[in-house]
């Protein structure tokens, strides 16, 4: 069952901050956030493990609610590079390997 | 640098015809996957691979089948191709649970 992205898309001016939303029914090993320009692969920005840790990279930070399943990708002061895709993918330990399941991703387009 | 590649970057195949796709990765990673990929429905996992001749079906693997006789090479299969199986094909590669994938490229294959 693929987690639950919001919103579906945004549309954000230069200098403005946005929020990109992932819940699952699921226990989490991690989360991860994932953006995709264009025409190309996607591209891993951070992982989240249990534990409710919270990770930042330049301006871009994210969150992980362990007890509610939840995470949060947040972009401060947009940038027009930060326009794509945004994926999460909750992964999931089954023993032997781990699964990791993609939500159906956030259309970001920052304008000047 | 991480390097996942993939056979072909476009694929036009005929109803019925078998089609094979592979991925080689130069990083000696355990896990590998296969995902297709369509509008609105983010990335959606077929198979993945967590050792040499060992795979598990992910969420979509009706159709399909694969083969990892080489720890670096992961193949993706369609017995019978349909015009359903029109699709972006996405392989990954990992170190394990709660490390990033690496993607390659991608095939665009068509099923006409």
């Amino acid at each position: 069952q693929q987690p639950v992205q919001s919103p579906q898309a945004v549309i954000l001016r230069e200098g403005e901050d946005a929020v990109i939303n992932c819940s699952s029914s699921k226990a989490l090993y991690s989360v991860h956030w994932y953006r995709q320009k264009h025409g190309e692969a996607p591209v891993f920005l951070m992982i989240l493990l249990k534990g409710g840790e919270q990770k930042g990279h330049d301006k871009i930070s994210a969150s992980f609610n362990e007890k509610k399943q939840q995470s949060s990708l947040y972009l401060t002061a947009s940038q027009l590079s930060y326009s794509g895709t945004y994926f999460c993918g909750t992964e999931i330990w089954r023993g032997t390997a781990s699964k990791l399941t993609f939500g159906t991703g956030t259309r970001l387009q920052v304008t000047l | 640098d991480v390097k996942v590649t993939q056979s072909s970057r476009y694929l036009v195949k005929r109803t019925g015809e078998k089609v094979f796709l592979e991925c080689v990765q130069d990083m000696d990673h355990e896990n590998m996957f296969w995902y297709r990929q369509d509008p609105g429905l983010g990335l959606r996992l077929i198979y993945f691979s967590y050792d040499v001749k060992m795979k598990e079906k992910g969420d979509i693997p009706e159709g399909y089948s694969v083969s990892r006789e080489k720890k670096e090479r992961f193949s993706l299969i369609l017995e019978s191709a349909s015009t359903n199986q029109t699709s972006m094909y996405l392989c990954a590669s990992s170190l394990g649970v709660g490390n990033e994938q690496f993607f390659g490229p991608g095939t665009r294959l068509t099923v006409l």
